[in-house]
């Protein structure tokens, strides 16, 4: 098993379908991360998990709607996207939140779902 | 709040040249500092960091970065380029705090010559 794993890889799907994106990591973390990533823009920072609760919603659209029921799996739940939504949805990992000696921040990534919407 | 520029959004270097991604970074205290590389269709894979002590970094693929607190910078280079090393390269930044925002940089594409 890879560290973290992304399904699925490709998801098209249309303005007024439901759709989740999962992600699962092997790695014994506490904190898992969702990022978007648009064509010529930076990667963007969605939700932050820390032992399954959130710490972090920056600002993201209601249609989408994160899901951690443990520390392992983390949900990307989504509904009437728009087509600008269109994007890689990467999810990582770190050991921890807080940064120090032990624990530099290193985060894992998955593959990436790549997500057209029409 | 800390931050990272790459120069140059796009680097073209002929196999078997210089390969040199250049980074600055913005920090009130001492950072960590990342290089990471994206291949075409993968998620970001991590080359090499920097916390504390020596400050030339050595990373995978025969990637190296040298942190230069005087300049802010923390430069990727590898000497002899391979058509494998195209692809994207993201420099990060973070501190050692309770702060775990890990700040990235717009990325440089390498394309290789042969």
């Amino acid at each position: 098993e890879t560290g973290v794993t992304q399904t699925p890889r490709h998801l098209v799907m249309g303005m007024t379908n439901k759709k989740s994106l999962k992600c699962e990591q092997h790695l014994g973390h506490n904190a898992m991360y969702w990022y978007k990533q648009s064509a010529k823009k930076p990667l963007e920072l969605m939700f932050v998990y820390s032992l399954e609760e959130r710490v972090e919603n920056n600002s993201v659209p209601s249609r989408f709607s994160p899901e951690c029921p443990n520390s392992s799996h983390l949900f990307l739940h989504l509904h009437t996207l728009q087509p600008e939504d269109s994007a890689l949805y990467l999810c990582a990992s770190s050991q921890d939140l807080d940064r120090g000696p032990r624990n530099t921040g290193e985060l894992f990534f998955g593959e990436g779902s790549r997500l057209t919407v029409l | 709040a800390q931050s990272v520029t790459q120069l140059g959004s796009h680097v073209s270097v002929s196999e078997g040249a210089l390969v040199l991604l250049r980074c600055n970074y913005s920090s009130s205290v001492p950072p960590y500092l990342f290089w990471y590389v994206q291949y075409p269709n993968q998620g970001l894979q991590l080359l090499l960091k920097y916390t504390t002590g020596a400050t030339l970094v050595k990373g995978i693929n025969g990637f190296e970065a040298e942190f230069k607190k005087s300049e802010t910078s923390f430069h990727l280079t590898k000497p002899s380029a391979h058509m494998s090393d195209a692809a994207e390269y993201f420099c990060a930044v973070t501190i050692p705090s309770n702060d775990y925002k890990l700040s990235f940089g717009a990325g440089t594409t390498v394309t290789v010559r042969a």
